[in-house]
């Protein structure tokens, strides 16, 4: 089975600060997504990325970016983190033309 | 654990009862559709999926029913139990050679009474 791990699963941080979210995929996936879910609004496409060093601007790219230098790894990053940043944070992986597998998520909260 | 969405149509079945989620998708060019379930605390789980060049497709204990003229999507579980208490998501995408990006509807709220 394919696994999807994000390194945290609870983060709390202060406004201001710079924070990694990081995702790790054990399957050779070429996709990798980060995704925001918030009551109400549902599931946020942030960014993604189809090949190691590319990436693309999702719905809701703003005050954010994304690194991915090795195929297996997607890391998020939040420039300088702000409250409306609080929320609960998707990881997904795919292979070309098939479904994501999600890791467990990251709830994070700016404070 | 968190809520995944305080404003969610809830869907409350008795168990052992049929359970009948609805779906609809604005995208006619999607031709690949996939159910989720999310429970409280974890990631969205894949439970089915359905490509455009079908109107059927069953799973253990699910089916998918695609209905492109309406483009209507609709998941149905038999015998719901107390472990299917959870969030469903449909999701749509057009397909690409090389990637997509799916495209999430809002939710619904699964609730199973004893």
């Amino acid at each position: 089975d394919v696994k999807v791990t994000q390194s945290s699963r609870y983060l709390v941080k202060r406004t201001g600060e710079k924070v990694f979210l990081e995702c790790v995929q054990d399957m050779d996936h070429e996709n990798m997504f980060w995704y925001r879910q918030d009551p109400g609004l549902g599931l946020r496409l942030i960014y993604f990325s189809y090949d190691v060093k590319m990436k693309e601007k999702g719905d809701i790219p703003e005050g954010y970016s994304v690194s991915r230098e090795k195929k297996e790894r997607f890391s998020l990053i939040l420039e300088s983190a702000s409250t409306n940043q609080t929320s609960m944070y998707l990881c997904a992986s795919s292979p070309p033309g098939g479904g994501y597998t999600f890791g467990s998520g990251t709830r994070l909260t700016v404070v | 654990g968190e809520s995944v969405g305080l404003h969610l149509p809830t869907l409350s079945v008795q168990e052992g009862d049929n359970s009948i989620i609805n779906c609809a998708y604005s995208n006619s060019a999607s031709d690949y559709f996939i159910w989720y379930k999310q429970e409280s605390g974890k990631g969205p789980q894949f439970i089915i999926d359905i490509r455009s060049n079908m109107d059927k497709r069953q799973g253990q204990r699910v089916t998918v029913l695609l209905n492109k003229t309406v483009k209507h999507l609709s998941l149905q579980i038999a015998a719901t139990q107390p472990g299917d208490s959870a969030v469903y998501f449909c999701a749509e995408t057009p397909t690409h050679n090389y990637g997509q990006n799916f495209v999430f509807g809002p939710g619904t709220r699964l609730s199973v009474l004893p």
